[in-house]
């Protein structure tokens, strides 16, 4: 069964802290992970996608590192700042055609306090 | 241009109404996806449009009913929804769909959508 599982659940962190988030998943045949920050009430913003061949993907104070043999990835947040308050959702994609290939984890809820 | 656009942001509705919720993208995107997402949860497919057709639809129920009138525009119509029904509603575009390899997905900022 294609499973995408996240922990912690839920995170806090005082500001300029750095924190690292975590992603499992179970999906295959794997096409590529992405990273989204989401905002409450809004959309999702896409932060990284790493495909199988890459082990390590930054974006400003977001690095996303993948390991394709345990099916593991991470997103490290560098120096937080009160902005970083979001849920982070890790999205594998499955390489599959016709079908919904794209499997969600429910999400790590970051709270930065000052 | 790169921006998903959703509207309304909010909307409250009872369940005999008939609403619609719009999304709207201008970067050429061929692709066009409806989710649902329930407060704390991830969000969960319900259609993908590809080249203006309807290639999935994840079994939602008929009082929800798409519309892809061009490439760039794509409608959820809304009757007899349930107080369960309630939810936030992304639109997401990609370039194609997400068949393909690196394929970006673009959100919008949802509708909050009540059913009273």
């Amino acid at each position: 069964k294609n499973q995408v599982e996240q922990s912690p659940q839920s995170l806090i962190i005082l500001e300029g802290k750095n924190c690292t988030l975590q992603c499992n998943y179970t999906v295959s045949p794997f096409s590529n992970l992405r990273w989204y920050k989401q905002d409450t009430g809004r959309g999702p913003v896409s932060l990284t996608i790493m495909t199988f061949s890459e082990n390590t993907k930054s974006n400003g104070r977001y690095t996303a590192t993948l390991d394709a043999d345990t099916k593991q990835s991470s997103l490290h947040i560098t120096a937080s700042q009160l902005s970083d308050s979001a849920s982070y959702i890790c999205v594998v994609s499955a390489r599959e055609t016709g079908a919904n290939n794209l499997f969600f984890g429910t999400g790590t809820r970051l709270t930065v306090i000052p | 241009d790169t921006e998903v656009t959703q509207t309304p942001k909010h909307l409250v509705m009872g369940m005999t109404n008939k609403k619609s919720l719009k999304c709207e993208q201008h970067m050429g995107h061929r692709a066009m996806y409806w989710y649902k997402q329930k407060a704390k949860k991830p969000p969960e497919l319900m259609f993908v449009y590809s080249y203006e057709k309807l290639s999935i639809n994840e079994s939602v129920p008929s009082r929800f009913s798409p519309e892809c009138p061009n490439s760039s525009l794509l409608n959820l119509h809304l009757h007899a929804l349930q107080p369960e029904d309630s939810a936030l509603y992304l639109c997401a575009s990609s370039q194609h769909t997400s068949d393909s390899h690196n394929e970006k997905l673009f959100f919008g900022s949802g509708t909050q959508l009540s059913v009273l």
